[in-house]
């Protein structure tokens, strides 16, 4: 069975600082991954995602991930926040060849100060 | 263009009633997912359904069920509610199934259980 483990439920971090939010996964079978971010009161939106190809994924909003088969990586980092990315921040996996149904971790909080 | 609508936002039920939450996805997707999002946890998958056939069951009880209408909007009903059942409940709509496919959130519905 597939799992997503996020290691940090919180990372506080103040404004223009990089930031990295870990994610590790574990599977038996290929996997594909994602980030989505939640801001307060609204639904998902999809960061970015590893199908296939160059490891190093840019995504939206200056965010950018690399995925690492060996350690079953695949971490998100900004090289200089801003305090709009204030959200939650959730790694998913889906299996390959499957309906696209995915598994979530549990999400890291991330806190931008001034 | 309108995203991923969801109705009602909010609903307070009681222990043992039942309830129907329903989805209506972006013109032109013809499959919609549900999942729930308990507090301080990431989503987890219900249901997937594409062309109002179910493709995808997660780890539920039986209280929950779902379908899908010509129209490719989509219900899910919970029976007999438990306080555990309190959660957001997020609907998904994407073009098509598989992992190729992004899948667009809805804001939700929040569901408390008393």
């Amino acid at each position: 069975a597939q799992s997503v483990t996020q290691l940090d439920s919180q990372v506080p971090v103040f404004e223009e600082a990089p930031v990295e939010l870990r994610c590790n996964y574990s599977s038996s079978v290929s996997v594909y991954l994602f980030w989505y971010v939640q801001y307060p009161n609204q639904g998902l939106q999809l960061l970015l995602k590893y199908l296939s190809g160059s490891t190093l994924v840019k995504g939206i909003n200056g965010f950018e991930a690399e995925f690492n088969k060996s350690q079953t990586s695949f971490h998100l980092r900004k090289p200089s926040v801003h305090i709009s990315d204030t959200a939650e921040y959730f790694c998913a996996v889906t299996m390959r060849g499957s309906q696209g149904n995915l598994i979530f971790g549990k999400g890291t909080k991330l806190s931008v100060k001034p | 263009d309108a995203g991923v609508t969801q109705s009602p936002t909010h609903l307070i039920k009681t222990r043992g009633q039942q309830v129907t939450l329903r989805c209506s996805p972006i013109s032109g997707h013809k499959s919609v997912s549900w999942y729930q999002q308990v507090l301080g946890q990431g989503p987890q998958f219900i249901f997937q359904y594409y062309e109002k056939e179910e493709r995808g069951r997660g780890n539920f009880p039986d209280r929950f069920s779902a379908r899908q209408f010509p129209n490719y909007s989509s219900e899910l009903n919970v029976n007999a509610l438990l306080l555990g059942d309190s959660a957001l409940y997020l609907c998904a709509s994407s073009s098509t199934t598989g992992v190729n496919t992004e899948a667009f959130f809805g804001q939700g519905t929040r569901l408390t259980v008393v």
